[in-house]
């Protein structure tokens, strides 16, 4: 079934340590996103990329950085973590920037110690 | 800037028609999508507006007025299932904004 594929499911992690969350889709989709979800707050944006080979920040960027090395696939990492990255975090793609339907995966769960 | 608006819960019965709004201010505006979520669920996207109008899918309706920097969700028939969370979003240029997002509880 084609989607978008996250790794972890869920992690623990001790602060200050690097960490990257994995995402892989196969629809081809030129567009893909990287949102956290807290309690309260809604989904929001963290980076994204329109194509591959180019990335772009969000709303709430500072901590993390994406690579697009090619169309599947925008890691995202977390040099050095701390406790208010705790959150659920999920990617997203969309077959074009201003493509009115974004696609999720089933996200990560992320505990920062 | 972006901001959207949504209240923050909202509870009917089952059988009922239930209305989430959302009203946006933004700096550029493109279109209006909802998306729902269940509990531990990732969202998932139910309709799109990018003109003024009203679309129908089924027992899900959304609106749009641009004039009035407001849409909402319609969803009738209300089945337990459709207990979620609701969220609108502005896919504004590069990105999508998304509001802070309603939580529907569907009593018996």
């Amino acid at each position: 079934i084609a989607g978008i594929t996250q790794a972890p499911t869920s992690q623990i992690l001790a602060a200050g340590r690097r960490m990257t969350l994995r995402c892989t889709q196969d629809m081809r989709h030129n567009a893909m996103y990287w949102y956290r979800q807290d309690l309260g707050l809604g989904l929001r944006l963290i980076h994204y990329s329109n194509t591959a080979g180019t990335t772009g920040k969000g709303e709430v960027p500072d901590g993390y950085s994406v690579s697009r090395a090619n169309t599947d696939d925008f890691p995202l990492t977390l040099a050095s973590a701390v406790p208010s990255q705790t959150s659920v975090y999920f990617c997203a793609s969309s077959e074009g920037a201003t493509n009115e339907k974004l696609f999720f995966g089933s996200g990560t769960q992320l505990s920062v110690l | 800037g972006q901001s959207l608006e949504q209240p923050s819960e909202v509870t009917a019965v089952e059988g009922a028609i239930v209305q989430i709004n959302c009203t946006y201010q933004t700096s550029g505006f493109y279109g209006l999508s909802w998306y729902q979520q269940h509990d531990g669920g990732a969202p998932t996207f139910l309709s799109y507006n990018g003109l003024d109008g009203l679309e129908e899918k089924g027992r899900f309706s959304s609106f749009l007025s641009r004039s009035d920097s407001y849409g909402y969700l319609l969803l009738q028939e209300l089945q337990m299932k459709d207990s979620a969370s609701y969220f609108c979003a502005d896919n504004y240029g590069q990105n999508f904004v998304f509001g802070p997002g309603t939580r529907l509880s569907v009593l018996p």
